[in-house]
């Protein structure tokens, strides 16, 4: 069993859309929760940084994490072409970082 | 947020020779670099972890006398890769973690090409 499982898409959704997008853990002793998008050919970009359960906004994004569950999740409101990227959600126990698989992600105006 | 600095975004090489990619952390001092090979429309692969004054630990599979890593400073790490042939050819990405906060900051990559 991997230690992070992320749906790879591809998913396509409409300009102003709500994307939901999601990562499910095996590890327990995963604390430190993050959310990264990709652009093709480009290092990926710190979107959201959670510490264990609760919620995070920052503009169109809210971060969820889910520890009972190990389940977290990236919401995006009103979603823009420029949103189109693949979205990698990675988590950390001590000096280790877990990556998904990332989930490609396409808004078409 | 932080800033990760790596260079050459884009080589072109002949086999054989050998390339340095650099990775910089510019604002925080990283006691902890990632190297990360990435293929097409895949996910990052951890080829190695580089800590400050100390020899890199490598993932199984990952030659280390291939992909030689220094972490010689606080700020700065790089990857050699030596005798380098056609199927080195990939994207490399190093990464850098920032404590306390424990974030982790990207640099943004470098293509490797060799002909």
């Amino acid at each position: 069993q991997k230690e992070v499982e992320q749906d790879p898409g591809p998913l396509s959704v409409p300009e102003g859309a709500i994307v939901s997008l999601n990562c499910t853990y095996s590890n327990s002793a995963f604390q430190y929760f993050m959310w990264y998008r990709q652009y093709s050919r480009k290092g990926p970009e710190l979107l959201m940084y959670t510490y264990s359960s609760g919620n995070k906004e920052d503009g169109r994004f809210t971060a969820q994490v889910d520890k009972s569950s190990k389940y977290i999740s990236l919401f995006i409101r009103d979603s823009q072409p420029s949103d189109s990227a693949t979205y990698l959600c990675a988590m950390s126990a001590g000096n280790q970082f877990y990556f998904g698989t990332g989930t490609s992600l396409t808004v078409i105006p | 947020g932080a800033v990760v600095s790596q260079h050459p975004s884009r080589v072109i090489c002949k086999s054989g020779t050998s390339v340095k990619i650099e990775c910089r952390s510019l604002d925080f001092q990283a006691t902890t670099m990632f190297w990360y090979r990435q293929f097409p429309k895949q996910s990052l692969m951890l080829m190695a972890t580089s800590n400050e004054g100390s020899k890199a630990t490598y993932e199984q599979g990952v030659e280390k006398d291939k992909f030689l890593i220094n972490h010689a400073s606080l700020t700065l790490s790089t990857l050699t890769v030596t005798s380098a042939h056609p199927e080195d050819s990939s994207f490399y990405i190093c990464s850098a973690r920032h404590s306390p906060n424990e974030k982790l900051f990207f640099g943004s990559g470098t293509q490797l090409s060799v002909l």
